[in-house]
């Protein structure tokens, strides 16, 4: 049981290149969500899912697209990298709403 | 629109002392709040919640509603409290709006 699995742990980007962050958990969970930790900012939500093929935006979506097509997986877009988005990004899941299970982290640079 | 509001970026006390982490919150419906903790080199997790009145790890939170506040305390810190503590509060859909947090340092 691995619990919330992130990848990758580090990615340095060039502004306008696009990538995915993969999120991926083996707990059954229906609710994944999507934050992005900046120092003084503490950690804000960009995205979340409460089932397969249910997406919804957070506080802070602008310049992120995901989907969710299984349970398991729910992956984060950049769909064009700006220095902007230079952040730690969380990947999360629950089953309830009692407790949040989160990833390792996604420490990402834009140059 | 909700808000968690946690006053003090950085907190240092010394060890056996008491320790408090602040957090305000404002929300129009029925609140629901957590306190989470980033040790170093691990995975942010859960520390306590309102609605259980635990303690965790000699932690304790009472929910405030006239003052809106939840502020985490525990009366003997220890080095191996010194952590990022965030508070977080829960709308609907399971989504939880988080702090800015505090990072406490225990001083040996």
């Amino acid at each position: 049981n691995a619990g919330v699995t992130q990848t990758p742990k580090f990615q340095v980007l060039k502004t306008g290149q696009s990538m995915t962050l993969q999120c991926a958990q083996d707990m059954n969970h229906e609710y994944m969500s999507w934050y992005r930790q900046d120092p003084g900012m503490g950690l804000r939500l960009i995205h979340y899912s409460v089932g397969a093929g249910i997406t919804d935006q957070g506080e802070v979506p602008n310049g992120y697209n995901v989907s969710r097509s299984t349970t398991e997986d729910f992956p984060l877009r950049l769909l064009s990298a700006a220095p902007s988005q230079t952040s730690v990004y969380f990947c999360a899941s629950s089953s309830n709403r009692e407790k949040l299970f989160f990833g390792s982290g996604t420490q990402l640079s834009v140059l | 629109a909700q808000r968690v509001t946690q006053p003090e970026k950085l907190l240092s006390v010394f060890k056996g002392a008491p320790v408090e982490l602040k957090c305000n919150y404002s929300y129009s419906g029925s609140p629901e709040l957590f306190w989470y903790v980033q040790y170093s080199r691990q995975r942010l997790q859960l520390l306590l919640r309102h609605i259980s009145r635990e303690s965790i790890k000699g932690f304790t939170a009472d929910l405030n509603k006239g003052e809106t506040s939840f502020h985490l305390k525990k009366p003997f810190a220890q080095e191996e409290d010194s952590a990022m503590y965030y508070c977080a509060l829960q709308t609907g859909a399971n989504n939880l709006f988080f702090g800015t947090g505090t990072r406490l340092t225990v001083i040996p």
